[in-house]
This record gives structure tokens, sequence and C-alpha cells, in this order.
């Protein structure tokens, strides 16, 4: 089956630190990788994806490269600003199987303090 | 981006009770969407898959009975907790898939407390 494993929280950086999430996958077939951000009290949103082995998807300041030798996808953005405060969740998704089905990580709750 | 939203973004209901949240696509027509129930600091569980105009396809362990969904149109996709107890107390977020392959847009939630 599939599965996402990202790092336990919390994650309690200062402002302008640099930030590494890290998150590793099992796959079925051949998974697009993505990263979601959570605010309090609200929905998930896409933080950056990647659909293939080496993309690096970015946005915002932070980037996630696509390892398949290593099966991971880790976050990392080089200085964190307190906005960035929310839970970040790795997820997965085979388009092929499972009806395309996501899968999540239990989220890393990320605080930066000022 | 598509943008969802669901309504009532936050409710506190007795227990014995029902409760409907609805989904809502404001600007794209959605033939699948999808009913995750979160717990506190804990990842998505996905409940169910709501296909417009057919039957919902529960995840194994999810009563269907208890947790009824209904895909009318294709902006609209309800969830209704019957005979709500404590224990179904969460925050429950619909998404929907896009049109692209690797596209699936989230609503804001919603906090059911069960009192």
């Amino acid at each position: 089956g599939n599965s996402v494993t990202q790092m336990e929280g919390p994650v309690t950086l200062s402002e302008e630190a640099f930030l590494t999430i890290n998150c590793t996958y099992t796959a079925t077939g051949y998974p697009s990788l993505f990263w979601y951000v959570q605010y309090p009290g609200e929905g998930l949103q896409l933080l950056l994806k990647a659909t293939k082995a080496d993309d690096k998807g970015s946005n915002k300041g932070f980037e996630a490269t696509y390892r398949k030798e290593t099966t991971s996808f880790h976050l990392e953005k080089g200085s964190v600003q307190v906005s960035d405060s929310a839970v970040y969740f790795c997820a997965l998704r085979v388009l092929e199987t499972n009806a395309g089905k996501s899968t999540f990580g239990d989220g890393t709750t990320l605080t930066v303090k000022p | 981006g598509a943008v969802v939203s669901q309504h009532p973004s936050w409710v506190i209901c007795k227990s014995g009770t029902s409760v409907k949240i609805e989904c809502r696509s404001l600007d794209f027509q959605a033939t699948t969407m999808f009913w995750y129930r979160q717990f506190p600091k804990k990842s998505l569980m996905l409940m169910a898959t709501s296909n417009e105009g057919s039957k919902a396809t529960y995840e194994q362990g999810v009563e269907k009975d208890k947790f009824l969904i209904n895909h009318a149109s294709l902006t609209l996709s309800t969830l209704t907790v019957t005979s709500a107890h404590p224990e179904d107390s969460s925050f429950y977020i619909c998404s929907l898939r896009g049109t692209g392959a690797y596209e699936q847009y989230f609503g804001p939630g919603t906090r059911l407390t069960v009192t």
C-alpha cells in the first residue's frame, strides 16, 4: 500500500532560520508528491508539487525535490517568517491506482518566533 | 484554482441530533468530491468519495448510514452526520478534484462539536 512518513513535530524556529521538514514515502506505482499547508482553523492549501523523479517544486520560498532513490520529498526554506507558522502535510497520489486518492502524512506543526 | 466553500464553518449540536454540512464549488463543476475527517493534531482521514449523480464510495470502517453523503449537483455535495455523538466531534474537510490530473482543492473545513 501507500504511506507517507513525516518528521514529527512540533518544530519551533526563530525568524530567518533554515527549515527542513523530512518526508519519506512508500508507494505502489509511480506517485506524484505534494506539500500542503494548513493555517489554524482552515483547510489545506497546496504549497508545491512534483510529478516525476528529480523534479523540484517551489513556491513562496519553499522547495522540495522528488528523490526516487531515497523515496523522499523533504521540504526546505532558507529563511522562515512568523507568517509561515502552520501545519505542513506531505502527501502522495498514484493516479493509476486507488482511484487517484491522496495519502497524507500526519502533519508537522511549525511555529516561528520573532 | 477552484474556490471551495463549506457551510457552516463551525457547529455545536446536542447528542442524538443530525447535522448537515454543505460543500460548494463556487467556480468549478466538480464531478468528484472527497470528504475527510481530521482529528486534533492528526492527518486527514478519507471518509468517502462522492460522484455527482451516484452513490458515494465509503472507505473501510466508515459507517455509510451514519455519514450520509449526497452529491446532487456538480457544485454541491453534502455530508449529514446522523444521530451525532460526542465521538463524532471533529474537523470535516471537503475537497474536489480538478480537471488536471494533479489538482485537488480543499474547503476551509467545518468544526463539529457534539455535546
